[in-house]
């Protein structure tokens, strides 16, 4: 079974400002089949990114995904207000094991 | 639209079961797995299994075989997930996903049910 590890735990930002969010895989994504969600409080999952890089429907272009093999990165161009949330790592072949999770606080 | 809908809040005492159930409509039952996930509160996602509504076949986590089962009823284009032998840890909020369809490309979980919550306590 993969095991995804997210880094940072917990990252400070203020609005504007750009965002950097690392899931390190334990093996080969196979497929590059790397998830994003974004989850805020008292709400499930979003779907942000698959494919490791593609946008799920209805996602602004601020967000972005990148990286292939056991290295992946999701950015967030510029925090809106709306942003501050945790972030999960998916990898969604045979485990759907998920990351830990980084939360985006304002700071 | 698309969309799962979840049954509601359970209370549940120490080594009771509890079934929660999700309700799909807006596309074809039958064609997409249904995967169920929980989340302990203020911890992260934890996968616990799948259900291929079509064949009614289903995978279960190593941590949760033995006390889990997920069955359905396509009448009603509803998935159920019942987990035995209740414990304070299973105190979550577990969700149900539409993932892949059943012949088809591999997907994420693009649709979510709103959550059930799960409280075991004596």
């Amino acid at each position: 079974e993969i095991v995804l590890t997210q880094s940072p735990g917990t990252l400070s930002l203020s609005p504007g400002e750009g965002a950097t969010l690392s899931c390190r895989a334990s093996q080969s994504v196979s497929n590059n089949y790397l998830a994003w969600y974004q989850q805020k409080p008292g709400q499930a999952p979003r779907l942000l990114i698959y494919g490791a890089s593609s946008r799920a429907t209805g996602i602004p272009d601020r967000f972005s995904g990148s990286g292939s093999g056991t290295d992946f990165t999701l950015t967030i161009s510029r925090l809106e207000p709306e942003d501050f949330a945790v972030y999960y790592c998916q990898h969604y072949g045979d485990s759907r094991t998920f990351g830990q999770g980084t939360k985006v606080e304002i700071k | 639209q698309v969309q799962l809908v979840q049954s509601g809040t359970e209370v549940k005492k120490p080594g009771a079961s509890v079934k929660v159930s999700c309700k799909a409509s807006g596309y074809t039952f039958t064609a997409y797995y249904i995967h169920w996930v929980r989340q302990a509160p203020g911890q992260g996602l934890e996968r616990m299994g799948w259900i291929n509504p079509n064949s009614g076949g289903t995978n279960y986590g190593q941590k949760f075989q033995g006390r889990v089962t997920m069955t359905r009823d396509t009448s009603i284009s509803t998935a159920y997930m019942e987990l035995t032998s209740l414990t304070s840890g299973d105190t979550a909020i577990y969700y149900c996903a539409r993932a892949s369809p059943i012949s088809g490309m591999t997907l994420a979980y693009e649709i979510w049910g709103q959550g059930t919550m799960v409280t075991v306590s004596s």
